[in-house]
């Protein structure tokens, strides 16, 4: 059972626009939310993350909020550019027991110019 | 230098060949991991190694072999596998003393084709 769910594998934006993706959880116990991208060929690299204390926060054209009692999170970026066009993948910790990364299936970004 | 680098970049082998996948990281950290990416599914987390010793098997099976010989290196050993065994297979670092915060840092991953 996936505890982490991206139920949008594909979005399209029109450069700078607003993109805004989602993620759903299952696990109560999560302690951070973490975002990644990734692009063609690489890794993927962290972008943004938030704790399970908080609601929102904000690095330059990313914010990520966080709903817990939606068991939601979103990634905003704006204004979207075409190098935002990657993979993102959601992905929560649990400080308590494993203290692993479950990570989402993702959602391909890609922003029209 | 990039941060975490993997080697080789590309392979392909038969369901009898043995071969290793490499990974070496430039950041100073004790903690790595290797990662399984199918398309479609999320990241699977295969292996940990904190300071040179293995604190997660995620219940992987025996034909893929980790190695951890110091705390910059980790390797992959492979033999006997499967055509479904074909993936991007990424390897990751993070500090492992302080606070857990998830944060990692991904090599650009070893595509595997098994034929």
């Amino acid at each position: 059972d996936q505890q982490v769910k991206q139920n949008s594998p594909s979005l399209s934006v029109q450069e700078g626009r607003i993109s805004i993706l989602n993620c759903d959880y299952t696990n109560s116990m999560f302690d951070y939310f973490l975002w990644y991208k990734k692009y063609p060929a690489e890794g993927p690299t962290f972008l943004i993350s938030i704790s399970s204390i908080k609601d929102k926060n904000e690095d330059g054209r990313f914010t990520v909020f966080l709903n817990k009692s939606a068991k939601h999170l979103s990634l905003h970026i704006v204004p979207s550019q075409p190098g935002d066009s990657a993979v993102y993948f959601c992905a929560a910790l649990s400080n308590f027991g494993n203290e692993k990364l479950t990570f989402g299936t993702g959602t391909r970004l890609t922003i029209i110019p | 230098e990039t941060g975490v680098t993997q080697t080789p970049r590309h392979l392909v082998m038969g369901m009898t060949n043995k071969k290793s996948l490499k990974c070496e990281q430039h950041l100073g950290h004790n903690a790595m991991y290797w990662y399984k990416q199918s398309a479609k599914k999320p990241l699977e987390l295969m292996f940990v190694y904190s300071l040179e010793e293995r604190v997660e098997n995620n219940s992987v099976p025996s034909r893929f072999s980790p190695e951890c010989p110091n705390s910059s290196h980790l390797f992959l050993h492979l033999h006997t596998l499967q055509p479904e065994d074909s993936a991007l297979y990424l390897c990751a670092s993070s500090q492992a003393s302080g606070p857990n915060t998830g944060e990692l840092f991904f090599g650009e991953g070893s595509r595997l084709t098994v034929l």
